[in-house]
């Protein structure tokens, strides 16, 4: 019973370059959140994603981020242009309902970004 | 400033003896719950509150929600020195899925 997949684990990319996250959720679960950890801190919301649609993305920077959970495959993140403050751990979270008070969030493994 | 709000920022302690982490939040919610983070590594999910429950455990777990204070504590009795990581708590508010995290608790257990 795979749980949350995230690739790469690790991804070195250089300013301007772009960055394609990957987060395949536990199977049966349509709902995908994504989160960016910077060093010390907690997590910070990104965006919320059922099949084929935005839910919340009100954590997401205006420019240069988006994301995609597509009928077949898996989420991806993608920042364009990276810059070395986009340099932070990248979580993937899925659930199986995507109601609220006891849907619990299931994590990935993470991609660590690290921007030169 | 963010909401869920951990305290003490660190906390070391001997093996076998309780550690207590407090959480305080701001506004209303659907459900409170802790994660552990061991470092460099992924979230693994410890235990879920709601917000009309007052208190649950889970094995050497112990967590307690004051929805008047806004405030929750988890308790894990008797430490083990796996037990060292950093521990957040994360708060669902009413109306969103979107979970708001804390800033969380580095727990250091001496064997």
């Amino acid at each position: 019973n795979a749980g949350v997949m995230q690739n790469p684990r690790h991804l070195v990319r250089r300013r301007g370059q772009e960055a394609r996250l990957r987060c395949s959720p536990v199977k049966g679960h349509s709902h995908v959140y994504w989160y960016r950890q910077l060093p010390e801190e907690g997590l910070k919301f990104m965006v919320y994603l059922q099949k084929e649609n935005i839910i919340d993305e009100s954590g997401m920077p205006k420019e240069r981020f988006s994301a995609e959970f597509p009928k077949e495959g898996p989420s991806i993140l993608r920042i364009q242009q990276v810059v070395r403050g986009d340099s932070a751990a990248y979580f993937c979270a899925s659930s199986p309902l995507g109601t609220s008070g006891t849907d619990t969030q299931y994590f990935g493994p993470g991609t660590r970004l690290t921007v030169l | 400033s963010q909401q869920g709000e951990e305290d003490p920022q660190a906390l070391s302690i001997q093996e076998g003896e309780n550690a207590t982490m407090n959480c305080s939040y701001k506004t209303s919610i659907n459900n409170l719950q802790w994660y552990r983070q061991n470092s460099g590594r992924g979230l693994v999910h410890l235990i879920l509150i709601r917000s009309n429950e007052r208190e649950k455990h889970s094995g050497r777990l112990r967590v307690t929600l004051d929805t008047s204070k806004k405030s929750s504590s988890l308790l894990i009795t008797a430490s083990r020195a796996a037990d060292t990581a950093s521990y957040f708590c994360a708060t669902e508010g009413t109306g969103r899925r979107a979970l708001t995290f804390g800033s969380g608790t580095r727990l250091q257990v001496q064997p």
